[in-house]
C-alpha cells in the first residue's frame, strides 16, 4: 500500500513566487490535513479536511490556500511564497481514531 | 494553547536501558496519541490512549494516561539503536484534530 503520497519531495522557490504541493492518499480516509514543522516547534496544523467537500482553517493558515479535490486528493497552495514559508510540509489523513494518522514523507520547501 | 508540552526535551541512554517521556497538557482531551518521527521521514502513529483508559501496551511501549493531572507518559523498555527518534504526543479534542507537541529526541547508544 503506497499511503500517503507527497509530491515534491524537496523545492526552492523564490520571494512571491507561487506553487502548489500535492498529497493523496489511496486508504480511503475521509479526513485529510497539512502540517507544517519547523525546528524547535513541532507540527502546527494549517488546514484539514474533515471530509470530501469541506475545509477548515487550522492553526497557522495565512498565506496558504488548500483544495479538497476528491476523497483521495488535498493540495496545499502557496500564492506568494516568503522566507518565512521556508519549513518541511505534511499530509496527512485519517479515519478511525484507533489507527490514528497517516503522514506522508514530507516536502521540504525552501523560500530564499 | 493547546499543545501538549514534552519533557525532556532530549533524552540519550544505552541500549537495554528504559526509556520514559512525558507529556503534560492544560485543555480536555478525547484521546492522546503518541508518534515516532526518523530523521528526514514522516511521523508513524505508535498508540493511541482513549480518556477513559488509564494504561495501554503495544510491544515494548506502555503508555499511561492521568487525567486528573492532565499528563501522559510513554515507556520505552529494552531500548534498542533502531528507537533513536523523535518522539511526538499529539491531543485530539472533540473535533478530531491533533495538536503536536514540539517532541523528545532520544538517542540509544549501542
Amino acid at each position: 500500500n503506497a499511503g500517503v503520497t507527497q509530491t515534491p519531495k524537496f523545492q526552492v522557490l523564490k520571494t512571491g513566487q507561487s506553487m502548489t504541493l500535492q498529497c493523496a492518499q489511496d486508504m480511503n480516509h475521509n479526513s485529510m490535513y497539512w502540517y507544517r514543522q519547523d525546528p524547535g516547534m513541532g507540527l502546527r496544523l494549517i488546514y484539514y479536511s474533515a471530509s470530501e467537500g469541506t475545509t477548515d482553517k487550522g492553526e497557522v493558515p495565512n498565506g496558504y490556500n488548500v483544495s479538497r479535490l476528491n476523497k483521495r486528493e488535498f493540495s496545499l497552495r502557496l500564492e506568494s511564497a516568503a522566507p518565512s514559508q521556508t519549513s518541511v510540509y505534511f499530509c496527512a489523513s485519517s479515519d478511525q481514531d484507533i489507527r490514528g494518522y497517516t503522514f506522508g514523507s514530507g516536502t521540504r520547501l525552501t523560500v530564499v | 494553547s493547546q499543545q501538549g508540552e514534552e519533557d525532556p526535551q532530549a533524552l540519550s541512554i544505552q541500549e537495554g536501558e528504559n526509556a520514559t517521556m512525558n507529556c503534560s497538557y492544560k485543555t480536555s482531551i478525547n484521546n492522546l496519541q503518541w508518534y515516532r518521527q526518523n530523521s528526514g521521514r514522516g511521523l508513524v502513529h505508535l498508540i493511541l490512549i482513549r480518556s477513559n483508559e488509564r494504561e495501554k501496551h503495544s510491544g515494548r511501549l506502555r503508555v499511561t494516561l492521568d487525567t486528573s493531572k492532565k499528563s501522559s507518559s510513554l515507556l520505552i523498555t529494552a531500548s534498542r539503536a533502531a528507537d533513536t527518534a523523535s518522539y511526538f504526543c499529539a491531543l485530539a479534542g472533540n473535533t478530531g484534530k491533533l495538536i503536536f507537541g514540539q517532541g523528545t529526541t532520544l538517542q540509544v547508544k549501542p
